[in-house]
């Protein structure tokens, strides 16, 4: 059965202090991993699709990596408006996904 | 673009009623998916559609259809409603070009069964 763990659920930082989120992953025939911000009352929103072992994808101060058993989404100098909830998902092969219970980052300025 | 759209953005339902939750995309992409969300969890992927015509089971099926008769519209309906399907519905799409897959996420169906 796939799984996904995310690591911490919770998490408080004051402004510009980097950090790191991680996402747990077993899977039979990953086809990709996601990464998606989800505001409180609003849709996910996408960020990242890594697809192998050693990718790397950035987007302002974000940087998301993959290794064949987990993905980490580094956070750096985060700002207030960075506080959201972050969702790791992986999709098979099959074409299903699976999701983590994501990880709620705080950032006070 | 209006992206991916749903409809009703709320619903109440007595247990036992029945309902379709609308969704519908226009950025003709093959991929739509419709997606469960309980408070503080991650979401359960109920149906996905790979094209018109074309449906498969997710992980949380039970309880609810998928017709997909075109490439824009991805109806969800829910018969029997029980209380247990109280949650927040998340329709998406996602295109897929140069290997590169990218998902959209309509704002949500937020359902209370009574």
């Amino acid at each position: 059965e796939d799984q996904v763990t995310q690591s911490p659920e919770a998490l408080r930082l004051q402004e510009g202090e980097s950090s790191s989120l991680n996402c747990s992953y077993t899977v039979s025939g990953l086809r990709g991993l996601f990464w998606y911000r989800q505001d409180p009352g609003k849709g996910p929103e996408f960020l990242f699709t890594l697809y192998s072992a050693g990718e790397e994808k950035e987007k302002e101060r974000l940087k998301a990596t993959l290794t064949k058993k987990e993905s980490f989404l580094h956070i750096t100098a985060p700002k207030p408006e960075d506080s959201a909830t972050y969702l790791c998902a992986v999709r098979t092969n099959a074409g299903k996904s699976t999701f983590g219970d994501g990880t709620t980052l705080t950032v006070k300025p | 673009n209006a992206g991916v759209t749903q409809t009703p953005k709320f619903r109440i339902l007595k247990i036992g009623q029945s309902m379709t939750l609308q969704c519908a995309q226009d950025m003709n992409h093959n991929y739509m998916y419709w997606y469960r969300q309980d408070p503080g969890m991650g979401l359960k992927l109920i149906y996905y559609s790979v094209g018109a015509g074309i449906t498969d089971k997710g992980e949380v099926p039970n309880g609810y259809n998928v017709s997909r008769s075109t490439t824009e519209d991805f109806p969800l309906r829910l018969e029997l409603a029980a209380p247990s399907q109280t949650s927040v519905y998340f329709c998406a799409s996602s295109s897929i070009a140069g290997g590169e897959e990218t998902q959209y996420f309509g704002p949500g169906t937020r359902l209370l069964v009574l």
